[in-house]
């Protein structure tokens, strides 16, 4: 079970439209339509963005949306603004009852 | 509002087992059909799974953890721990619990984390 793989960084300007991939492998992402993704603060706990793939939970913005094709995970964040600056989470099911998380990806806003 | 409390010691020696305790508060770990996880995070790194115990006692643990790793619960005092046998620095980590709905697939609620720290 290996760490799913994501950008390290990304950035982009306010307003504008930015991507976070998610790659795995056909144990998880491949298999199984349910990846989460989490924005992370310093010094704070993650917070759920997304799950099941594409579903944002209650209070989470639309800007937040996510895709997946083969074995990548995608997560777009659009109207980019200076709040959405954070690290990014993916998260896979991988059978078994088990969860597999990607390596993070910090999102800088220019 | 679901609360989650992690507790336990800060510092551990090496080789000696970490343990640490959730406190659930707002809800019942017994009255419910969800998994109840540990998560860690070592400084300036991503987050790990360790595994997770359900409502009805099953327990699920990451492969690359499974030989040290015990999760129980305790539903008259509402929380669950986490027992991590011969720690080495590479254990060195914030330790998150939480809230996994689904197979689990995803963490809705999380505890502020705690860190813990394997020194001599």
């Amino acid at each position: 079970q290996s760490a799913l793989t994501q950008p390290a960084s990304v950035s982009g300007s306010p307003g504008q439209s930015i991507t976070i991939s998610c790659t795995g492998t056909s144990s998880d992402i491949g298999t199984y339509n349910l990846v989460s993704w989490y924005q992370q603060n310093p010094g704070r706990a993650p917070k759920l963005m997304i799950y099941e793939g594409s579903k944002r939970p209650s209070g989470v913005s639309t800007r937040f949306s996510a895709s997946k094709s083969g074995n990548t995970a995608s997560l777009t964040i659009s109207g980019l603004q200076a709040e959405d600056e954070a690290n990014y989470y993916c998260c896979s099911y991988a059978g078994g009852s088990t969860l597999v998380f990607g390596g993070g990806t910090k999102l800088t806003v220019l | 509002q679901l609360q989650l409390q992690e507790s336990g010691p800060g510092l551990v020696k090496p080789s000696e087992t970490l343990s640490l305790t959730c406190v659930v508060s707002g809800g019942s770990i017994s009255r419910s059909t969800f998994y109840w996880g540990w998560i860690r995070q070592p400084p300036g790194k991503g987050l790990e799974w360790i595994g997770s115990i359900y409502s009805g006692g099953s327990t699920y643990y990451t492969p690359s953890l499974k030989s040290r790793v015990t999760i129980s619960v305790d539903t008259s005092k509402n929380n669950f721990s986490l027992k991590l046998t011969s720690v080495t620095a590479a254990d060195t980590a914030v330790y998150y619990c939480g809230r996994a709905g689904g197979y689990p697939s995803q963490i809705d609620f999380w505890g502020q984390g705690t860190l813990v720290t394997v020194s001599s």
